[in-house]
């Protein structure tokens, strides 16, 4: 069965440091695709970043990247340059099947000004 | 271009009734997904429907149930409510549903089951 865990419930980050967020995921299958979400206090998730299982070469999308480690199952995302909007519910994804996602228990990100 | 809206935003509701909430996809999108999300769960994934027909379904109780319109509108219903389904609703839209899509969430309905 396909599990994703993330291990941090919450973490706190100085603002213009960097934070890392932790994720693995459990999954029998050989294709499928890793995603953060970001979700605010509006409630609203909203795409950070997403990963294809194929590629060997780590996402990034401005101040976030993500540390994908295939073998171990380890999906961790990277915050560069924390900013005060940044503080906001993240959630792990997987998914391989039509919009069947799988998602973790969610790690509540602080920014400290 | 307009967002995917969901109604009501809030809704309460006590034991034994049932309940109907409503997805407005973005224009263009014929996937929409629903997913409870409970404080501590995160999301579970309850079904998606494209084109009206529902293509995939999570591990919940035959009370969950879903449709999609021809306009791709799509409503969930819950019968004979039960204290555990309080929890927020998102619903999720999509051009065609491919895993590689981005998906595009609502704000969500929340529900309250006295």
């Amino acid at each position: 069965a396909q599990t994703v865990t993330q291990s941090q419930p919450e973490m706190s980050v100085q603002e213009a440091e960097t934070v890392t967020l932790s994720c693995t995921y459990d999954t029998s299958e050989s294709d499928y695709y890793l995603f953060w979400y970001k979700q605010p206090p509006s409630r609203q998730m909203i795409l950070v970043i997403r990963q294809e299982a194929y590629k060997q070469q780590n996402a990034t999308e401005n101040r976030f990247s993500v540390n994908f480690q295939k073998a171990a199952k380890s999906f961790s995302l990277k915050i560069s340059d924390s900013q005060l909007g940044d503080a906001a519910m993240y959630f792990c994804a997987y998914g391989y099947n039509f919009n069947k996602f799988y998602f973790g228990s969610g790690t509540k990100l602080n920014v400290k000004p | 271009k307009a967002g995917v809206t969901q109604t009501p935003r809030y809704l309460i509701k006590t034991r034994g009734q049932q309940v109907t909430l409503s997805c407005s996809p973005i224009s263009g999108h014929r996937s929409v997904s629903w997913y409870q999300q409970t404080p501590g769960q995160g999301l579970q994934f309850l079904f998606e429907y494209f084109s009206e027909t529902q293509r995939n379904k999570g591990n919940f109780p035959g009370r969950f149930s879903g449709r999609q319109f021809s306009n791709s509108r799509s409503e969930m219903n819950v019968s004979t409510l039960e204290l555990g389904d309080s929890a927020l609703y998102l619903c999720a839209s999509s051009r065609v549903g491919e895993t590689n899509e981005k998906l595009f969430f609502g704000s969500g309905t929340q529900l309250s089951v006295l």
